[in-house]
């Protein structure tokens, strides 16, 4: 069965930093991956996903993530981090046979 | 708006007193699916459907009950909570035709059994 691994449970950044969270997949098979985020109080929004077209996939505010098989990651990336996107962020995986599986989360904190 | 919705949003309760926290998408989406959100674990599946009438286990069902009989309905049924359930509870629903689409979200159960 497929699982993920998110490095790192909370990550702490400056205004206008780089954010990186970082999430490592395990999967027999093509694997269909999610970026979710969830505000305090909210439930999951999706953030981006890759469905095997393009490895590195845009998502809604400013948020990317590569898709890199060798490495079986699928590491989210913001160039600068805004005061808002303080949050939960949930990495998933998917497969053909209707499973999703879901990290175990990285609080991210933007400090002013 | 194309929502998934939740009630109650906040319960307490005690051991043993049987009850129900409900889910309703107007997507016309076939699959549902219920989670539980505990801290450094992350979401885990409870119960999901294909479709009406189709439910299996998830990773974690052990203590619920679900049922689907309107495709937009999936309760979730806790017989006999315990306090082990106390946790934040997910529903969510897509279209069935591929496992490649995202879910969407209800707003969440907080659920304290005492």
């Amino acid at each position: 069965a497929q699982s993920v691994t998110q490095l790192g449970s909370h990550v702490s950044v400056s205004e206008g930093a780089l954010v990186l969270l970082r999430c490592n997949y395990s999967s027999s098979v093509p694997p269909y991956l999610f970026w979710y985020v969830q505000y305090p109080n909210q439930g999951l929004q999706l953030l981006l996903k890759y469905t095997s077209a393009a490895t590195l996939v845009k998502g809604i505010n400013g948020f990317e993530a590569e898709f890199k098989k060798s490495e079986t990651s699928f590491h989210l990336t913001k160039p600068s981090a805004h005061m808002s996107d303080a949050a939960e962020y949930f990495c998933a995986v998917s497969d053909y046979n209707n499973d999703m599986r879901f990290g175990a989360g990285t609080r991210l904190t933007v400090k002013p | 708006e194309a929502q998934v919705t939740q009630n109650p949003r906040y319960l307490i309760t005690v051991t043993g007193k049987k009850l129900t926290v409900t889910c309703s998408q107007n997507m016309n989406h076939e699959y549902m699916s219920w989670y539980r959100q505990d801290p450094g674990l992350g979401l885990r599946q409870i119960y999901y459907s294909m479709n009406v009438e189709v439910t299996d286990k998830g990773d974690v069902p052990e203590g619920y009950k679900v049922s689907r009989k309107e495709k937009r309905n999936f309760p979730l049924i806790l017989e006999s909570p315990s306090p082990n359930q106390t946790s934040l509870y997910f529903c969510a629903s897509r279209v069935a035709d591929g496992s490649y689409n995202e879910q969407f979200f209800g707003p969440g159960t907080r659920l304290t059994v005492l």
